[in-house]
């Protein structure tokens, strides 16, 4: 599987947008990048994932390079329930493994 | 509600205990997983079952066990052969594959041996 590396945290305000960036340079163009999130002491939620083109849901925006060795996910106004880690997965077209890194910390200052 | 159900939430056994921790889904997937967490660390892959009556090792299967007899249940037995067991022991199930895929948690176990 294609690594991804991401910032160990990284700190936010309340109320304003964050991005969390993610490095992916031997990605594979058959290669899917996920985004999930871990509150703490609780299971990982799913948050969004992209090939190719940037993607919005309710939860976040995953903005995707042209070449596709980067991605980022935007939380468009943090709040303090978005304090997690968030990782970044690399899976393939047809993985049915996902593979989780140390992820970012994100810390939300009130 | 439809989800993934791990119990119990903390678990406490000695050393040299086999103990079996439960996992029920009842959101009709066919695909299962355990993974392993220690602190400040991310997930590790202990099995998985694509299928009833099937399973393969994941990355830290040494010390583990599981069985898939039923779509709704994937238990995990850690044996006493598991040198450091003490851990957070996270249930999953999956949904899709291709440009669909998500893969949803239990709660999970958090499991003290001492």
């Amino acid at each position: 599987d294609a690594k991804t590396t991401q910032p160990n945290s990284m700190e936010s305000n309340e109320e304003e947008p964050v991005h969390l960036p993610c490095n992916h340079s031997t990605i594979s163009g058959t290669d899917y990048i996920h985004w999930y999130r871990q509150l703490p002491s609780q299971g990982p939620e799913y948050v969004i994932h992209g090939l190719t083109s940037n993607v919005n849901n309710r939860m976040a925006s995953l903005a995707i390079a042209e070449d596709r060795k980067s991605s980022t996910l935007i939380l468009h106004r943090a709040t303090l329930r978005d304090a997690a880690v968030y990782y970044c997965i690399l899976r393939h077209e047809y993985g049915n493994k996902l593979v989780f890194g140390a992820g970012t910390i994100l810390r939300v200052k009130s | 509600d439809g989800g993934i159900t791990q119990s119990p939430k903390y678990l406490f056994r000695k050393e040299g205990q086999n103990v079996t921790l439960s996992c029920e889904q009842n959101l009709n997937h066919d695909a299962m997983y355990w993974y392993r967490q220690d602190p400040g660390q991310g997930l590790r892959l202990i099995y998985y079952s694509q299928i009833v009556n099937d399973f393969q090792k994941g990355d830290i299967a040494e010390g583990y066990s599981v069985s898939r007899e039923k779509k709704e249940s994937f238990p995990l037995t850690v044996t006493s052969a598991q040198k450091n067991p003490t851990a957070f022991y996270l249930c999953a199930s999956s949904v899709g594959t291709g440009k669909i895929y998500e893969q949803y948690f239990g709660p999970g176990t958090r499991l003290t041996v001492t």
